[in-house]
């Protein structure tokens, strides 16, 4: 079972600054088969990238994915007030899915 | 556009079993190459997949949770259902159900939640 740790736990930044969230596996990710995830307060995770680069439909091109082997980066290259929230990378393997403890990028 | 429902009850008593149905629609759950998964949030936590099923298949479960938890799907009903046997506190989260599909990239296929319920809150207490 691969297992992710996201750091930073917390990140402080201001609007119009760049934001770069960092994913761990614990093993090498297969076919790079890496997402990441926004998710506000009282709302369900909203998909922003998956195979590690590939942006979801509607998602804003601020929004970056890059990595490859065991790390993997999603960057904003400029916050907006709407980007402050919970971020969550999530692999998929061997039939099993796994998240990531999560990035708060919250207002300095 | 498809859309998930959770439901079920909001509280459930230790040791008990904790059952919790989505209901689908906008789409017929056997239509395309879909996942119906589980998956929760203990508050002020991360996410924890817990399992899907598909039709005609058998279903997966989180290594951490396969004893105790079982999946099922009616597709008369358009609904997939969740139990988890012998709660305790600790089962204590938010419920989504949420829908994996998946897309051909770079030569492979890549998986990901694409659709989410707005969540069930289950508290476990006596």
């Amino acid at each position: 079972e691969v297992v992710l740790t996201q750091t930073p736990g917390t990140l402080s930044l201001s609007p119009g600054e760049r934001a770069t969230l960092s994913c761990r596996a614990s093993r090498r990710v297969s076919f790079n088969s890496l997402a990441w995830y926004q998710q506000k307060p009282g709302q369900s995770p909203r998909l922003l990238i998956y195979g590690a680069s590939t942006r979801a439909s509607g998602v804003p091109d601020r929004f970056t994915g890059s990595g490859s082997g065991t790390d993997y980066t999603l960057t904003v290259s400029r916050l907006q007030p709407e980007d402050f929230a919970f971020y969550f990378c999530q692999y998929y393997g061997d039939s099993i899915f796994s998240f990531g403890p999560g990035t708060k990028v919250d207002v300095k | 556009q498809v859309h998930l429902q959770e439901s079920g009850p909001g509280l459930v008593r230790p040791s008990q079993t904790l059952s919790l149905t989505c209901t689908v629609s906008g789409g017929s759950i056997t239509s395309g190459h879909y996942y119906w998964n589980w998956v929760r949030q203990h508050p002020g936590k991360g996410l924890e997949w817990i399992g899907y099923i598909y039709p005609g298949g058998r279903p997966y479960y989180s290594p951490a949770l396969q004893n105790r938890v079982s999946l099922s799907l009616d597709s008369y009903k358009n609904q997939f259902s969740l139990n988890v046997t012998s709660v305790t506190a600790a089962d204590t989260a938010l419920y989504f159900c949420a829908r994996v599909d998946y897309a051909l990239s770079a030569g492979h296929y890549q998986y990901y939640f694409d659709s989410w319920g707005q969540g069930i809150l289950v508290i476990v207490s006596s």
